[in-house]
């Protein structure tokens, strides 16, 4: 089945550095793929998206293309805030069966 | 303003006992979910539903139960057959068509007494 593999966490870095979290997909189809953050506490909330290949998606300086050729749709920041500590989690559409998850990513910015 | 609406925000189980989750939405979305997510690791569907009075298990639907007799609500029982229900509990909705992304609500954190 589709599955989606997300870099390890926890990441930690220091405020104004530079941002990458890997993702990478395994899909039959054309999936749509997201970016989703988590903040203590809270659910969920769509952070960015992609819909089809090279599409980039970004919101609030984050960044992330869906590269098919890679299957990878990595997401990144130029310089990155102590409000951005989260967990971040990658996923994929698999309708009917709702959103396939990569295992989410901590991050913490220290100032 | 449009969303989803968890209740309660915590809530414990005693040995034995049947809980239920509320996830009531007024997006007008047909389909609704929900995840279990447990400490340091992704979401896991539980259940979901495209449509009224249909449901369909997911991954990891043993020990679960749900109804769904209206479109803006979508109850998760967690049965006594859950013998490890500890976890944090996500219902999220969409509309039909699989390149639209899914709403959550703020979940509910689940405990055993």
């Amino acid at each position: 089945g589709d599955s989606v593999t997300q870099m390890e966490g926890p990441v930690t870095l220091s405020e104004e550095a530079f941002l990458t979290i890997n993702c990478t997909y395994t899909a039959t189809g054309y999936p749509s793929l997201f970016w989703y953050v988590q903040y203590p506490g809270e659910g969920l909330q769509l952070l960015l998206k992609a819909t089809k290949a090279d599409d980039k998606g970004s919101n609030k300086g984050f960044e992330a293309t869906y590269r098919k050729e890679t299957t990878s749709f990595h997401l990144e920041k130029g310089s990155v805030q102590v409000s951005d500590s989260a967990v971040y989690f990658c996923a994929l559409s698999d309708a009917p069966l709702g959103l396939v998850f990569g295992q989410g990513t901590r991050l913490t910015i220290n100032p | 303003d449009g969303g989803i609406t968890q209740s309660p925000k915590y809530l414990f189980r005693k040995e034995g006992q049947n809980v239920t989750l509320s996830c009531e939405q007024n997006l007008n979305h047909d389909a609704m979910y929900w995840y279990r997510q447990d400490p340091g690791q992704g979401l896991r569907l539980i259940y979901y539903s495209q449509i009224v009075n249909d449901f369909q298990k997911g991954d990891i639907a043993e020990g679960y139960s749900v109804s769904r007799e209206k479109k803006e609500s979508f109850p998760l029982t967690v049965t006594s057959a859950q013998k490890n229900p500890t976890a944090f509990y996500l219902c999220a909705s969409t509309v039909i068509g699989s390149r639209q992304p899914q709403h959550f609500g703020d979940g509910t954190r689940l405990s055993i007494l």
